[in-house]
């Protein structure tokens, strides 16, 4: 089974930290993905890398291939930042897998 | 643009029972998922379709059925619905291949007693 693999399970925060949530993943993939889960339960698509760096706004996710490793950051932490953030990977083969999240509050 | 809606938002079951879960996307895509979020376990894959008239097993197809008839519909059906099956089901759609952004259902919550 390809596994997905975040770390830290919870995480808080006061608001305005630097925030990191990292993910790694037993094998090569295609393409891994940075998905935003609110507290109301709808799931956002953040981030799609297969390498380097991409930013949008106060988020930053990075991917190193070679140690089959990628980071988000959050900078400038605020309270709407609270949610569970997910990383999926996909492999050859129309298939996702899923990390089982990190749970995030960010506390005013 | 709606993007992906998902009916019903909320459905109680009895074992046994069947009822099939209708996913709709506005934005012609030609990818759609069907996926399982249980507790403790993230999201699974249950069964996807690359295209109108094509469905294919992901990793827990078991106990389901699909059918993507339209491009823009695709559903998933519960013959005889069981407790472990009590779950949140997200639709998702995507452009062409995998590694496009999906974009997510607002989710249907299904308890099977």
């Amino acid at each position: 089974k390809n596994e997905v693999e975040q770390s830290p399970q919870n995480l808080t925060a006061q608001e305005g930290e630097f925030i990191t949530i990292n993910c790694s993943y037993s094998v090569g993939i295609s393409a891994l993905h940075w998905l935003q889960q609110h507290p109301g339960g709808g799931i956002v698509s953040l981030f799609m890398l297969s390498s380097g760096k991409k930013k949008h706004g106060r988020l930053i996710a990075t991917i190193n291939i070679q140690e089959k490793h990628s980071s988000l950051h959050i900078t400038a932490s605020h309270p709407r930042d609270s949610a569970v953030y997910i990383c999926a990977v996909s492999y050859t083969g129309n298939q996702f897998y899923f990390g089982t999240g990190t749970s995030l509050t960010v506390i005013p | 643009n709606a993007g992906v809606t998902q009916t019903p938002k909320f459905r109680v079951l009895k074992t046994g029972q069947s009822m099939t879960l209708l996913c709709a996307q506005d934005m012609n895509h030609e990818y759609m998922y069907w996926y399982r979020q249980d507790p403790g376990m993230g999201l699974r894959l249950i069964h996807y379709s690359v295209g109108e008239g094509t469905t294919a097993k992901g990793e827990v197809p078991d106990g389901y059925n699909v059918s993507r008839l339209k491009k823009q519909n695709f559903l998933l059906g519960l013959e005889s619905a069981a407790p472990s099956q009590t779950s949140v089901y997200f639709c998702a759609s995507s452009l062409q291949v995998l590694q496009e952004t999906q974009y997510f259902g607002p989710g249907t919550r299904l308890l099977v007693l």
